[in-house]
């Protein structure tokens, strides 16, 4: 079974720019999560699908970030501008929804580590 | 709304060792489950244990177990006969599931495990 596929897996850019990360989550799984986890620190929501719909942004700073999956399949996270503060790594992760006395696992990708100079 | 607590940012164990990494977590829900995720250095995050909350024995998995204390809401990690590999990063994660937003899951800020030779 093929994992959660990350790209690009680094991206160095200047502040003010922007930048995309792509997620291809495994096969069948409806939830989709991309998280943002600075150095030292526990991984932080910023927005879970379920299918192609939101069901959590609470986090997301919308001003600059945005993220989107099409056909409820894969996703795009982008930031635009870029700050300094936005340097971390980016992980995208997909579940199940388990199945009877078996809960959803989460597995995650290899992450996007980005850097803003 | 759920949180998560590792009080120990780090710690470290003689290889051969035993060590425990405490976790504690807060919610209201009746039904949820538990998780114990490793990230290795530059690594991809992985899941190591997980435990449902409605079962009363704790999860074992080879040298990994858990001491799952319901009313407590305490969730601690222990690691037997401690080898180099399991130096990482842990993250405890508390999950519940929702119709209609699937799996939600809250991390903690992780224990960093170094295991010295």
């Amino acid at each position: 079974e093929a994992g959660v596929a990350q790209s690009p897996r680094y991206k160095i850019i200047e502040k003010r720019q922007s930048v995309a990360f792509w997620c291809n989550p495994i096969s069948g799984h409806a939830t989709l999560y991309w998280y943002q986890q600075i150095l030292g620190q526990g991984p932080k929501l910023l927005i879970q699908f379920q299918n192609n719909g939101v069901v959590d942004d609470s986090q997301l700073p919308k001003d600059r970030f945005s993220a989107e999956r099409l056909k409820g399949v894969d996703s795009t996270l982008k930031i635009q501008p870029a700050k300094l503060e936005d340097s971390a790594v980016y992980l995208c992760a997909s579940s199940t929804p388990g199945t009877s006395g078996v809960p959803g696992e989460l597995f995650f990708g290899e992450g996007s580590r980005l850097t803003v100079l | 709304a759920q949180t998560v607590t590792q009080s120990q940012p780090e710690m470290s164990v003689q290889e051969a060792e035993t060590v425990t990494l405490s976790c504690t977590y807060d919610t209201s829900e009746n039904n949820y489950y538990l998780f114990w995720y490793k990230q290795p250095p530059s690594r991809q995050m992985i899941l190591v244990i997980r435990q449902e909350a409605y079962k009363q024995q704790n999860a074992t998995e080879n040298r990994f177990s858990v001491n799952f204390q319901k009313a407590a809401k305490s969730f601690s990690l222990k690691i037997s006969d401690s080898q180099l590999g399991d130096t990482a990063m842990y993250f405890c994660a508390f999950m519940k599931h929702d119709l209609l937003a699937g799996n939600q899951f809250y991390f903690g800020t992780g224990t960093s495990l170094t295991v010295i030779p």
